[in-house]
């Protein structure tokens, strides 16, 4: 049980397309999903929560009007990059739970992004 | 904001023997850590997790300790294996709070050899 599915698990594109990363949790219900980018070597950061309903919350320095955030349903979430540029290259992974507030998040197999 | 320090950030030991993470957290309100394990280029997988209430749990070879006090926790790993290769890592956030998502520490390498 828990599982989430994130699609595509990997995009190459140009420098100033947008990419929309789907995350869904595909035998639960989330009301909250979380979204996280990695860099090579790095760790996780978050980059914001999104609930189901209601705008995502985002974190310090993450540009809500780059990184769109929509969570139209229990079980779907989506991130989309506008306008991606080289440096927005990374591993994008999302999470959910299952839970009003209960811990473990279950996270996705990621999306790995290459601008060019 | 939280701020989750781990440490080291490689460690080698032989097989056999046993591994032990370290890390320190700043927010006094965080009362939920987890372990992920990550293998390159996928999912992070939870191993083991604990909550504020509780001050040690294990899982057959793999046990967390939390000190509350400190505000330190730590992964051990007994009778390592080839297949405990992998990166490592401690997460905080605060459960049931509306921001919940994990801070998490910036990892530990931990090889493993045969």
């Amino acid at each position: 049980g828990a599982v989430v599915s994130q699609h595509p698990s990997w995009v190459i594109c140009k420098s100033g397309t947008s990419v929309k990363i789907e995350c869904r949790s595909l035998d639960f219900q989330a009301t909250t999903m979380f979204w996280y980018r990695q860099f090579p070597k790095q760790s996780l950061m978050l980059m914001a929560t999104s609930n189901e309903g209601s705008k995502a919350t985002y974190e310090q320095g993450v540009e809500k009007d780059k990184f769109l955030i929509n969570h139209a349903s229990l079980t779907l979430s989506t991130l989309t990059v506008t306008s991606a540029h080289p440096e927005d290259s990374s591993f994008y992974i999302c999470s959910a739970r299952d839970g009003a507030g209960i811990q473990p998040q279950h996270f996705g197999d990621g999306t790995r992004l290459s601008i060019l | 904001g939280e701020n989750v320090e781990q440490h080291p950030s490689t460690l080698s030991v032989q097989e056999g023997d046993s591994a032990v993470i370290k890390c320190t957290y700043s927010d006094s309100a965080s009362n939920y850590f987890p372990w992920y394990k990550q293998e390159l280029g996928k999912r992070p997988q939870l191993i083991i997790d604990i909550r504020s209430n509780v001050g040690e749990k294990k899982d057959q070879r793999i046990a967390v300790t939390l000190n509350k006090t400190a505000k330190h926790f730590s992964l051990h790993i007994t009778e390592t294996q080839p297949e405990d290769s992998a990166v490592y890592f401690c997460a905080a956030s605060i459960e049931g709070g509306g921001a919940d998502g994990l801070t998490f520490g910036k990892g530990t390498h931990l090889i493993i050899q045969p």
